[in-house]
Formats: structure tokens, C-alpha cells, sequence
């Protein structure tokens, strides 16, 4: 099955830095990556997602990157604030059994100090 | 947030009381989900339901049984839990199964004693 590996555990940046956090996946039938942040006390919501036809994705501040020959993505947060202070997972797909579903990455928690 | 609203959103229980998680999603999805979030680990997929038909099971103790009456209502009936049971249980929705975008709930802390 799956197995998405996220890196770091934690991170800590200054406000205006940038922030980027990696995923590594097995499946090298995984189409969609999708992540995802969590405030504290919170639900996770999804921010960006990336499908394998395409290498990058850009929204505002917050990008992806995919390398499928090597299979890892990424995100990239510019200009770091405080309310992007969160957990985020990242996550890809995998088919097990005749179905499609998500599989989360351990979590990286994300610290922009003011 | 009203999208999917679960109840309770806290919940603590000894390990021979009987209770049930309520998840309600008001998207039109046809999809729900069960995960386990547990500390320093990733979301743990517990249960899948499709047009109220149970397509995935994870490998869950039997102690966690799950019910989609349907579409739009999820619950997950709970009895004889372990303390290593505890963790933020958190509900999903998607339009339809597969890779779409998922929809959480705020999730239910449950603590067993």
C-alpha cells in the first residue's frame, strides 16, 4: 500500500521568510496530492492540490511542486505570517482493494514567529 | 463553519460504557468518511461510506461499529473502548468516493478512562 512520509515533524520561520515542507510517496500510481492546514483547535481544511499532469501549482503565497519521477511534492509558503502558524499534511492517493483513498503524512507543525 | 457539524465534540467514557458520534454533512456529498487522528501520527482512515453503502473498512476493532442511515447522516457507535481509544475522531465528506476534495468536521475529542 501507500506510504507518504512528510519532513520536518516541526518548523520554525520568522514572519516574511519562506517555508517549504516535503512529502515522499511509494505509489507510483498516485495521481492527486492534495494539503491540507489544521489550526489548532480545528478542522483541516484543504489550502492547494496538485494532479499528476502537471508539475506545479501556485495560489497567492502558497505553492506545490510535483516530481513524479521521484516521487515527492512539496509545499511553498512565501512570506510567512503568523496566521500560517498550523499543522500541515500532505497526502496522496492510493488503490488498495478495488478503491481509491487518501493517505496523510505524519503532519509538519508550522511555528512563523512575529 | 456548517458544512459537516459532528456532536459531541467532546466525550469522555470508561471502557465499559456504550456511546455513538454523530456527523451530519449538509454539501449533498455522497461520500463520508471516519478518520482517527491521534497524536505524532498521520489521519488514520477508519470507514468509507458511498450512497450509504460501506465500501471500505480499515482494518477497525470491532469494538468501533459504523452506521449511514443516509446520505447526509454518520455515525460511529462506540462500546467497550481501550484507553489507547482516545484520540480526536474527525468526520468527512466528499461529492463522490475517491479524489475529491474532502470536507472535515470539527472532529470529537474522546478521552476513555
Amino acid at each position: 500500500g501507500e506510504n507518504v512520509e512528510q519532513h520536518p515533524s516541526t518548523l520554525s520561520v520568522q514572519e516574511g521568510d519562506s517555508a517549504v515542507i516535503k512529502c515522499t510517496y511509494s505509489d507510483s500510481a498516485s495521481n492527486y496530492f492534495p494539503w491540507y492546514k489544521q489550526e489548532l483547535g480545528k478542522r483541516p481544511q484543504l489550502i492547494i492540490d496538485i494532479r499528476s499532469n502537471v508539475g506545479e501549482k501556485k495560489d497567492q503565497r502558497i505553492a506545490v511542486t510535483l516530481n513524479k519521477t521521484a516521487k515527492h511534492f512539496s509545499l511553498h509558503i512565501t512570506e510567512t505570517q503568523p496566521e500560517d502558524s498550523a499543522v500541515y499534511f500532505c497526502a496522496a492517493t492510493s488503490w488498495q482493494g478495488g478503491s481509491e483513498k487518501l493517505v496523510f503524512g505524519k503532519g509538519t507543525k508550522l511555528t512563523v514567529n512575529p | 463553519e456548517t458544512g459537516v457539524t459532528q456532536t459531541p465534540r467532546h466525550l469522555v467514557m470508561g471502557m465499559t460504557n456504550k456511546k455513538s458520534l454523530k456527523c451530519e454533512q449538509h454539501l449533498g456529498h455522497n461520500a463520508m468518511y471516519w478518520y482517527k487522528q491521534s497524536a505524532k501520527k498521520p489521519l488514520e482512515l477508519m470507514f468509507v461510506y458511498s450512497l450509504e453503502e460501506r465500501v471500505e473498512n480499515n482494518s477497525v476493532p470491532s469494538r468501533f461499529s459504523p452506521e449511514c442511515p443516509n446520505s447526509s447522516h454518520l455515525f460511529l457507535h462506540l462500546h467497550t473502548l481501550q484507553p489507547e481509544d482516545s484520540a480526536l475522531y474527525l468526520c468527512a465528506s466528499t461529492r463522490d468516493r475517491g479524489t475529491d476534495t474532502q470536507y472535515f468536521g470539527p472532529g470529537t475529542r474522546l478521552t476513555v478512562l
